[in-house]
């Protein structure tokens, strides 16, 4: 079966400060991965989206970027993060239509 | 835009109250609706995929229903295990302004079943 694996599963960080955000699917082959923001009070929103690997597209114009270096490896980064980056991050995998979600990242930045 | 709307924003029952949550949407086509469960600090759980109208699918306790223009998720005799936030989403047909992969969720609805 497949699972999909978030970390850190929490961060604290300070303003101006670089973000690495690692997640890693397993039991599945070139899966479609998918970067999510759940910030309180609103829905989820879609970051970023991988259909292969080196194959990026962007949701939404941030401060943040995404990679994916292997197949199943998908990465959210920063070069200095803000205060409004705060939230819940989800990463997610589809083979067809349905996208399951990882245990996500509770990002805060002081 | 596609768009999503869920009401309401948080139910309390009583332990086996049935009732319904609603999940309204405008996308200029549908290729599918899902629902998901998400409990406090987890990431959301996957219930069903319904994709299209007059569609029904049922796990346990839930049953979800498909019109033209919302879906139900219809909780019978519920359990405060079923406590959590149920989430609803959209995805639109490729070619018809969105993305093929992007899913456009609703804020939720916070169940809450009192024992």
């Amino acid at each position: 079966s497949q699972t999909i694996h978030q970390w850190p599963a929490t961060l604290v960080q300070p303003v101006g400060s670089p973000l690495s955000l690692e997640c890693t699917v397993e039991g599945t082959s070139n899966p479609n991965l998918y970067w999510y923001r759940q910030a309180a009070g609103r829905g989820l929103q879609l970051l970023f989206y991988s259909v292969g690997i080196g194959q990026i597209s962007s949701e939404v114009p941030q401060n943040l970027s995404a990679s994916r270096p292997q197949d199943r490896q998908f990465i959210l980064s920063s070069k200095k993060l803000l205060l409004s980056d705060s939230g819940f991050y989800l990463c997610a995998w589809s083979a067809l239509d349905t996208q399951y979600f990882g245990p996500g990242t509770r990002l805060t930045v002081l | 835009e596609d768009q999503v709307t869920q009401s309401p924003e948080a139910l309390r029952l009583q332990e086996g109250e049935s009732s319904s949550l609603n999940c309204s949407y405008t996308v200029s086509g549908l290729r599918g609706l899902f629902w998901y469960r998400q409990d406090p600090g987890k990431g959301p759980e996957f219930l069903f995929t319904l994709y299209s109208a007059g569609e029904e699918k049922e796990k346990e306790r839930l049953k979800a229903t498909l019109t033209k223009k919302e879906s139900f998720l219809h909780i019978t005799a519920p359990k405060p295990e079923d406590s959590a936030t149920y989430l609803c989403a959209v995805q639109a047909v490729a070619g018809s302004g969105g993305s093929n992969y992007k899913l456009t969720f609703g804020k939720g609805t916070l169940l809450t079943v009192n024992p």
